[in-house]
């Protein structure tokens, strides 16, 4: 079975642009969250879809947004990129049947660069 | 609120050393608890999981027991190698309407031959 996809894998944007990223969960999974990863913030999450809908969002500007399709692939988009935007980008897919035991399994994440 | 507390990092061994990673967590509930690897350039891949108290979970001859009353998930493996070389991090979750995982700072590891 294939893992977690993530597109792109790299990214380099300036400042004030704006960016789109892509994930496409494993087969049969429903659920997609988004994390940003940076060396002095650590592992933080973004937000949680589910069979397209929002059912959980982290502590993040409005300027990061996501959705997810009837497919549950998934997306994320920063507007207006700052320099604090620069981190590794993970996406995670689940079953997402709320049992305890579900997990999660991650991409390789795409890393975005803001000049 | 929940959290997760790792210990610092980073750890350096000699290859075929014991590993100790200490882990606590802070948490309303009963969570579910994972480890982690990183391993330099890529995502996380999942280690093992214990989802309530007093499992066990193991893989690739790790392992780390889910203790309640001192609140630990402490990671172990008896004999490491130049492989295991990784950042490894340690999270909570909560099953029902959120998926969301709350992790530790990480751990790096670096095993020496």
């Amino acid at each position: 079975k294939a893992g977690v996809t993530q597109t792109p894998r790299y990214l380099i944007k300036t400042r004030g642009q704006q960016v789109t990223l892509s994930c496409s969960p494993i087969s049969g999974h429903r659920s997609v969250s988004w994390y940003q990863q940076t060396p002095g913030q650590g592992l933080q999450f973004l937000f949680e879809y589910f069979s397209e809908t929002q059912r959980n969002k982290g502590n993040f500007p409005g300027r990061f947004s996501g959705r997810q399709f009837s497919n549950s692939r998934s997306e994320m988009n920063v507007s207006t990129l700052e320099l604090g935007d620069s981190a590794l980008y993970l996406c995670a897919s689940s079953l997402g049947t709320g049992v305890i035991a579900d997990t999660q399994y991650f991409g390789p994440g795409t890393r975005l660069t803001v000049l | 609120g929940d959290s997760v507390t790792q210990m610092e990092g980073p750890v350096t061994l000699s290859e075929e050393a014991c590993l100790t990673i200490n882990c606590t967590y802070t948490a309303t509930g009963y969570p579910s608890l994972f480890w982690y690897v990183q391993y330099p350039g890529e995502g996380l891949q999942l280690l093992l999981k214990a989802t309530k108290a007093d499992d066990k979970g193991s893989n690739k001859g790790f392992e780390a027991t889910y203790r309640k009353e001192t609140t630990s998930f402490h990671l172990e493996k008896g004999s490491v190698q130049v492989s295991d070389s990784a950042v490894y991090f340690c999270a909570l979750r909560y099953g029902g309407a959120t998926n969301k995982l709350i992790f530790g700072t990480g751990t790096l590891l670096a095993v020496q031959p």
